[in-house]
């Protein structure tokens, strides 16, 4: 039973470029989260969605940020015009969504690096 | 939104012994808080949780508790040894939305 999975693992990108980072949830599980890790610090949501349904992206910058989860194939992170900011450590997680307890579980993350 | 406070930022226990990290919720709405241990540039793994229909919960040699009156709950790890040097981060849910918001975390350092 794979976990979740992250791609791509590290990613450099030169500032005003554009970063697609891509998450597929664990087997059964239907609701994705991600999350923004900046170095020595913490975990800071950004959004959560299920299937073809962004349930909240409180945690979203309202510029050149946008999450999506497709019918079909992984949810991914776009994050566009990128600036050294963004260099940080993003985590995806999934769960079963309402009703399930909760209890999420994370990808490897993918780092990314502006420079 | 819901707020999670955690403290300390930073603690350091000699091997064997005890160490102890709380954390603080702002909406009585939360029911689920789970804790996650992160080792360097790994991801962070659930060790344990609690639901708040549970005062205590106990897994070998960590445990959490959760006081729902005063909304604060604590991580305690008891014999510490090397191993469990990392950054732990408590976090909070609330059943209607699902969203789990994390504490800053705690750096734990075990020393020889």
């Amino acid at each position: 039973n794979a976990g979740v999975m992250q791609n791509p693992r590290h990613l450099v990108r030169r500032r005003g470029q554009e970063a697609r980072l891509r998450c597929s949830p664990m087997k059964g599980h239907s609701h994705v989260y991600w999350y923004r890790q900046l170095p020595e610090e913490g975990l800071k949501f950004m959004v959560y969605l299920q299937k073809e349904n962004i349930i909240d992206e409180s945690g979203m910058p309202k510029e050149r940020f946008s999450a999506e989860f497709p019918k079909e194939g992984p949810s991914i992170l776009r994050i566009q015009q990128v600036v050294r900011g963004d260099s940080a450590a993003y985590f995806c997680a999934s769960s079963r969504g309402p009703g399930s307890g909760n209890t999420i579980y994370f990808g490897e993350g993918s780092w990314l690096t502006v420079v | 939104g819901e707020n999670v406070e955690q403290h300390p930022s930073t603690l350091s226990v000699q091997e064997g012994d005890s160490a102890v990290i709380k954390c603080t919720y702002s909406d009585s709405a939360s029911n689920y808080f789970p804790w996650y241990k992160q080792e360097l540039g790994k991801r962070p793994q659930l060790i344990i949780d609690i639901r708040s229909n549970v005062g205590e919960k106990k897994d070998q040699r960590i445990a959490v508790t959760l006081n729902k009156t005063a909304k604060h709950f604590s991580l305690h790890i008891t014999e510490t040894q090397p191993e469990d040097s990392a950054v732990y981060f408590c976090a909070a849910s609330i059943s209607r939305d699902d969203k789990i918001i994390f504490g800053k975390g705690t750096r734990l350092h075990i020393l020889p």
